[in-house]
């Protein structure tokens, strides 16, 4: 059973529009949320996170909105670029046994068009 | 800092012959992290250590999977035997202290394994 899902596969965007990726989580004791960039032939890369004290977190073009009510969360990108055509994970952790250990959900392929 | 090297990059195999992914992670990375990556499960944790010693191997799919870090800079996956099934993209990834907080993971380029 998946804690952290990403229900959109794909999501397509004109270059200079919002680029809006879902995130939802089952697991109530995930109070630590991620989200990772991956470009094709690379391993992902850290982009923005958000503890769960918060509910928003910029950086530059990037903010993560959480809503821990809906057990929700959102990565916003504006504007998008052509540049951020990548594959997006999202992931949840909770301190289990002294560390924390994310749960990746499947990812959501981003396309900005030009 | 090289950041986390994998290898091989790309592996064909055989069905029934055996697989060996290595990895080397970051120096003074005290965790050391195995991913596969599919599309239907996207990213699933199969196995994670610290300080070379293997804490939670929950998530290796079967017996035929298996992992070692005999020393604090290197890891092997060996899959034996391998099947189709088993083809996917390997991750490894290594962080200090878990590091989940502050996105401290850094991750490999990945092992693109086909077994035919």
């Amino acid at each position: 059973d998946q804690q952290v899902k990403q229900n959109s596969p794909s999501l397509s965007v004109q270059e200079g529009r919002i680029s809006i990726l879902n995130c939802d989580y089952t697991n109530s004791m995930f109070d630590y949320f991620l989200w990772y960039k991956k470009y094709p032939a690379e391993g992902p890369t850290f982009l923005i996170s958000i503890s769960s004290i918060k509910d928003k977190n910029e950086d530059g073009r990037f903010t993560v909105f959480l809503n821990k009510s809906a057990k929700h969360l959102s990565l916003h990108i504006v504007p998008s670029q052509p540049g951020d055509s990548a594959v997006y994970f999202c992931a949840a952790s909770g301190r289990s046994g002294g560390s924390y250990i994310p749960t990746f959900g499947r990812g959501t392929s981003l396309i900005v068009h030009p | 800092d090289a950041g986390v090297i994998q290898s091989p990059r790309h592996e064909v195999t055989e069905m029934g012959q055996e697989v060996t992914l290595r990895c080397k992670p970051i120096s003074g990375h005290d965790y050391l992290f195995w991913y596969r990556q599919t599309m239907m499960r996207g990213l699933e944790l199969l196995i994670y250590f610290n300080n070379n010693v293997p804490i939670d191997d929950s998530g290796m799919p079967e017996d035929r999977f298996s992992a070692k870090m005999p020393n604090a800079s290197f890891s092997t996956l060996k899959i034996q035997p391998s099947e189709p099934r088993d083809s996917a993209v390997y991750f490894c990834a290594s962080s200090f202290y878990g590091g989940a907080s502050m996105g401290g993971y850094t991750f490999g380029s990945g092992t693109r394994l086909t077994v035919v």
